[in-house]
């Protein structure tokens, strides 16, 4: 059965910093690769995917993920955060007509 | 397009008592899911529907049933609440399931006492 792990389940960063969020998967064969943000009291929306193709996915609000096989990740980075994106952020995986499998989430708390 | 909404947004039963939350999609998708969410859990399935009039469990099944009588709607019901039922509940769709991004409701936020 394939797996997620988000490691860090809370990130502080100051506003216009870096951020990485991690994670990984344990899957044997090709899965597809998620990652949903969750803003306070409000459901969860897709932030990017990977599906097959280039392995760094840009997605909505500047953010961008890599896939990288051979270690089994789909870090999440944007090169400078602002107040407005702060709120939990879930990575999940899949396989072909399966089921979604999420992380536990990592909250990001961006403070100026 | 209202997207996926859910009824009711909150809610207050006493243990033992019975209740239904209402999902509804205007995206004519086939797939619909509820998860429910707990502080540092993530996210996990109940039951899921590949369409309408079937079902499935999913990770976290014991204690609620399903039903998708029309293909726009997926009803979750608590038989008889106990206090770790307490949780947020999301309902989402999604078009198949794998490569296909899932849409979500707002929630319920539900208190069983």
């Amino acid at each position: 059965a394939q797996s997620v792990t988000q490691l860090d389940s809370q990130v502080p960063v100051f506003e216009e910093a870096p951020v990485e969020l991690r994670c990984n998967y344990s899957s044997s064969v090709s899965v597809y690769l998620f990652w949903y943000v969750q803003y306070p009291n409000q459901g969860l929306q897709l932030l990017l995917k990977y599906l097959s193709g280039s392995t760094l996915v840009k997605g909505i609000n500047g953010f961008e993920a890599e896939f990288n096989k051979s270690q089994t990740s789909f870090h999440l980075r944007k090169p400078s955060v602002h107040i407005s994106d702060t709120a939990e952020y879930f990575c999940a995986v899949s396989k072909s007509f399966q089921k979604l499998v999420f992380g536990t989430g990592t909250r990001l708390l961006v403070s100026p | 397009n209202a997207g996926v909404t859910q009824t009711p947004k909150f809610r207050v039963l006493k243990t033992g008592q019975s209740m239904t939350l209402l999902c509804a999609q205007d995206m004519n998708h086939e797939y619909m899911y509820w998860y429910r969410q707990d502080p540092g859990m993530g996210l996990r399935l109940i039951h899921y529907s590949v369409g309408e009039g079937t079902t499935a469990k999913g990770e976290v099944p014991d204690g609620y049933n399903v039903s998708r009588l029309k293909k726009q709607n997926f009803l979750l019901g608590l038989e008889s609440a106990a206090p770790s039922q307490t949780s947020v509940y999301f309902c989402a769709s999604s078009y198949s399931g794998g490569r296909f991004e899932q849409y979500f409701g707002p929630g319920t936020r539900l208190t069983v006492t």
